[in-house]
């Protein structure tokens, strides 16, 4: 299985200001075989980035990842109100998907 | 659009038995892989299992394997999960989502919550 460690934990930030969260995997992936989600309380969900880089439907450009192998980066250039929520990473390089813990970011 | 409700969650005892439906529509449902992911209370997200369109292919996170059974009907567009032996550490929301290609998920459904107590 591969594991997924996200960090840090928790980011405090303000409106504004760029938010960079990791994603470290436990063994390379295949193809940037990477995704990312954003949930906020009491939803499913929302999915951001597939293939490591791709923007999913709908999601505004200041959202990008990056990353190959066994290091990837979720960047939010500049945090608007309804960015602060949960973020999650998910790998589907290897047939049992798994995801990272979760890195929350909370409004400073 | 694609629209995913699951249903079936409930309070249960432990080593009790439960089975979710997810039905779906806005698609082709034969068309598409789909899983089930559950999130325990206050923390992150857990792949559960998956199969193919066809149901020929499944698999199994290793916390649920030998007691959750995933099935489709296709004819109905309906996706199940057969949970047996039910745990404590079970109890979560638990979301159907369908697979876009090579398994990330786009869409989900807004969950159901199963409570595995006495």
């Amino acid at each position: 299985e591969i594991v997924l460690t996200q960090s840090p934990g928790t980011l405090s930030l303000s409106p504004g200001e760029r938010a960079t969260l990791s994603c470290r995997a436990s063994q390379s992936l295949t193809s940037t075989s990477l995704a990312w989600y954003q949930q906020k309380p009491g939803q499913a969900p929302r999915l951001l980035i597939y293939g490591a880089s791709n923007r999913a439907t709908g999601i505004p450009d200041r959202f990008s990842g990056s990353g190959s192998g066994t290091d990837f980066t979720l960047t939010i250039s500049r945090l608007e109100p309804e960015d602060f929520a949960v973020y999650y990473c998910q790998q589907y390089g290897s047939s049992l998907r798994t995801f990272g813990q979760g890195t929350e970011v909370e409004i400073k | 659009q694609v629209q995913l409700v699951e249903s079936g969650g409930g309070l249960v005892n432990p080593g009790g038995s439960l089975r979710l439906s997810c039905a779906a529509s806005g698609f082709t449902f034969s068309d598409y892989y789909m899983t089930w992911i559950r999130q325990a209370p206050g923390r992150g997200l857990e792949w559960v299992s998956y199969i193919s369109g066809s149901s020929s292919s499944t698999n199994y996170a290793d916390s649920v394997k030998g007691r959750f059974t995933i099935s489709r009907d296709n004819a109905k567009n309906s996706l199940y999960l057969q949970m047996n032996s039910l745990r404590a550490e079970d109890t979560a929301v638990y979301y159907c989502a369908r697979w876009a290609a090579g398994g990330y998920f786009p869409y989900w459904g807004q969950g159901t919550l199963v409570t595995v107590s006495s």
